[in-house]
Order: structure tokens, then sequence, then C-alpha cells
């Protein structure tokens, strides 16, 4: 099972700032990764996929960068709306796909 | 507009069983995987398996292999997930998930079960 490690695990921003999250692969996943947002209350929706691929409808102030075993999701300029949870998740083993234990975005 | 739309909550008791399901709409259904996520109370995202619409193969994550079944009517673009015997420990909100490649997208709105004496 790759192993999916996600840092901090909490995180502090004020709005208006930039935010940096991490995510780290137990072995290589190539560029097979995607990020997802999940809110209060609500179904997790994908943000980016391919590593470094906006998904449909989702706003330039998120970008993803990385491959092979690290990999990071920044927000370029906190928004209100933006205050959430945040998931890594693998799917190089088709088999078994495996999620970190997510980052939350905090407010400062 | 894709959507997948799942049924409503449930509360059951241990020892009887389930079934939950996700009607997919405003696509193939028969052209792309159905994933399964659990998400127990306060607690991250959990992987379940996985079913191929147009043939039934299905897979699952070991940790759940065995404890619940996967299933899929094509006929009515719907998915399913089944418990033969609940568990206190089976209380959780379960997603299911289109998979477009591997990552899945977009998500049903989620069916929290509830497995109380």
């Amino acid at each position: 099972e790759i192993v999916m490690t996600q840092s901090p695990a909490t995180l502090s921003v004020s709005p208006g700032e930039r935010a940096t999250l991490s995510c780290r692969a137990s072995q290589s996943v190539s560029s097979n990764l995607a990020w997802y947002q999940q809110k209060p209350g609500q179904a997790p929706r994908l943000l980016i996929y391919g590593a470094s691929t906006r998904a449909t409808g989702i706003p330039a102030r998120f970008s993803g960068s990385g491959s092979g075993t690290e990999f990071t999701l920044t927000i370029s300029s906190l928004q209100s709306e933006d205050f959430a949870v945040y998931y890594c998740q693998q799917y190089n083993n088709w088999l078994l796909l495996t999620f970190g234990g997510g980052t939350k975005v905090e407010i400062k | 507009e894709v959507q997948l739309v799942q049924s409503g909550a449930e509360v059951k008791k241990p020892g009887e069983s389930l079934r939950i399901s996700c009607k997919g709409s405003g696509y193939s259904f028969t052209s792309y995987w159905i994933s399964w996520v659990r998400q127990m109370p306060g607690k991250g995202l959990e992987w379940m398996g996985r079913i191929d619409p147009s043939d039934s193969y299905t897979n699952y994550s070991p940790s759940f292999q065995g404890h619940v079944t996967i299933s899929a009517d094509k006929s009515i673009s719907t998915a399913y997930l089944q418990w033969s015997s609940l568990k206190a420990s089976d209380t959780a909100m379960y997603y299911c998930a289109r998979q477009v490649g591997a990552a899945l997208d977009p998500w049903g709105q989620g069916t929290l079960v509830t497995v109380s004496s």
C-alpha cells in the first residue's frame, strides 16, 4: 500500500495570504496525484489531477506541483471560501487508491 | 450536468443488513468506474473499492474486502454498497464518486449510516 502523508495537519493563514500544503508518498506515484477540497457538511470536490492540472471550474489561485514522492498544493491568495480541509490522493496504484490524512486550512 | 445522487440517511441496529445506492445521470454510466469512499466521524477519507458498471467487475481495498459488497445495475444507472451484518463501527458517511482516470469527480452528496442498538 502506498502511504500518503500530508503536512501540516493544520495551517493557520490570514485571508489574502499564500498557503502551501505538502503531500508525500511512501514510494513514487509519478504524476498520478489528485487534490480535493472538503468544506464542513459537504462532499469532497476535485481541485487538481495529474499533480498540476486544475479540474473544470477551479480558480487559477489553486495550483499543484511535484512528481515522484513530493507534491505541493498552493493557494496563492486565500479567499474566505477556501478555508476547508484538503486531501491528496494517489492513483498510481489503480488497484488500491489511497488518501492522505488531510490538512485543515483555518483562519488565522 | 454530471451528477451522482445517493440514497438517504439510514439508522440501523447491529446485525442488520443494508444497501445504499448511488444513481448517475448526465453521462454514460457504463463508461466510468464508480468508487465508494468512507469517512468516519471527524476523520479522513478511506477508499473502499470500485466497480466497472459495464461488466460489474469489482476490486476492493484489503481493509474492506469481505466486509462490504459493491454492485451495479446498469439498466438504471445505479451503483450499490451493501452490508450483510452491520456493526457499530460501520457508522460513517459513505460517498460514491465517478472515477475519471483514477481521480474522483464528481462525488455524490453522501449517505450517513448510523448503527446503534
